[in-house]
């Protein structure tokens, strides 16, 4: 079946300071992938997606890549902010209407 | 901005007790779907929803569960006797705008449960 592996958190950074979350998943055919971010308290939000090999997903200054090659996704983001405090999911999805499998999730603290 | 809406935002409830989590999708969306996440672990689907017949379930969505549209708007979770490992938090998710975007799914806010 799919399945959808990210790093371990917490990641604790610095303001300003580069982040990266791996992410890379099992899946047949060319599914649909996405970040999805909760912030303290609140649901899931759609961070950013591709849908096909070589596109990138961008939004808030998160980027993420679709490599077929290495079957990953990784998200980055060049300066984060306290703001970005959050936990990020990774999911994929075979198709519209199909389910999303998530990874475990990666809380990231970023302190001032 | 159209937005997934969830009553209500906590519930608690007796071990064996009935319970009906609520959701109003956006408009116009025809899949619907179920997630719940069990406090500290990953998000994980119930079961999804389309042309008013579950179109797939996973292992977790036994026979003490169900979902329901019953109007144009609100989409249904009934656990028909709580146990204490249905303690989660759940949220309800939909997507597939006709005439638009079809992949994203957009999620409600959560109704966490406990069952004590």
């Amino acid at each position: 079946g799919n399945s959808v592996t990210q790093m371990e958190g917490p990641v604790t950074l610095s303001e300003e300071a580069f982040l990266t979350i791996n992410c890379t998943y099992t899946a047949t055919g060319y599914p649909s992938l996405f970040w999805y971010v909760q912030y303290p308290g609140e649901g899931l939000q759609l961070l950013l997606k591709a849908t096909k090999a070589d596109d990138k997903g961008s939004n808030k200054g998160f980027e993420a890549t679709y490599r077929k090659e290495t079957t990953s996704f990784h998200l980055e983001k060049g300066s984060v902010q306290v703001s970005d405090s959050a936990v990020y999911f990774c999911a994929l999805s075979k198709t519209a209407g199909n389910k999303l499998t998530f990874g475990g999730g990666t809380r990231v603290l970023v302190k001032p | 901005e159209p937005e997934v809406t969830q009553t209500p935002s906590h519930q608690v409830t007796q071990m064996g007790q009935e319970v009906i989590l609520r959701c109003v999708p956006i408009s116009n969306h025809l899949y619907f779907y179920w997630y719940r996440q069990i406090l500290g672990q990953k998000v994980e689907f119930l079961v999804s929803f389309y042309n008013n017949e579950i179109s797939e379930k996973s292992e977790i969505f036994d026979d003490q569960f169900s979902v329901e549209r019953p109007d144009g708007s609100n989409f249904t979770l009934k656990i028909r006797s709580t146990k204490l490992e249905d303690s989660a938090m759940y949220f309800c998710a939909s997507s597939g705008n006709p005439t638009g975007e079809k992949e994203t799914q957009y999620f409600g806010p959560g109704t966490r449960l406990l069952v004590l």
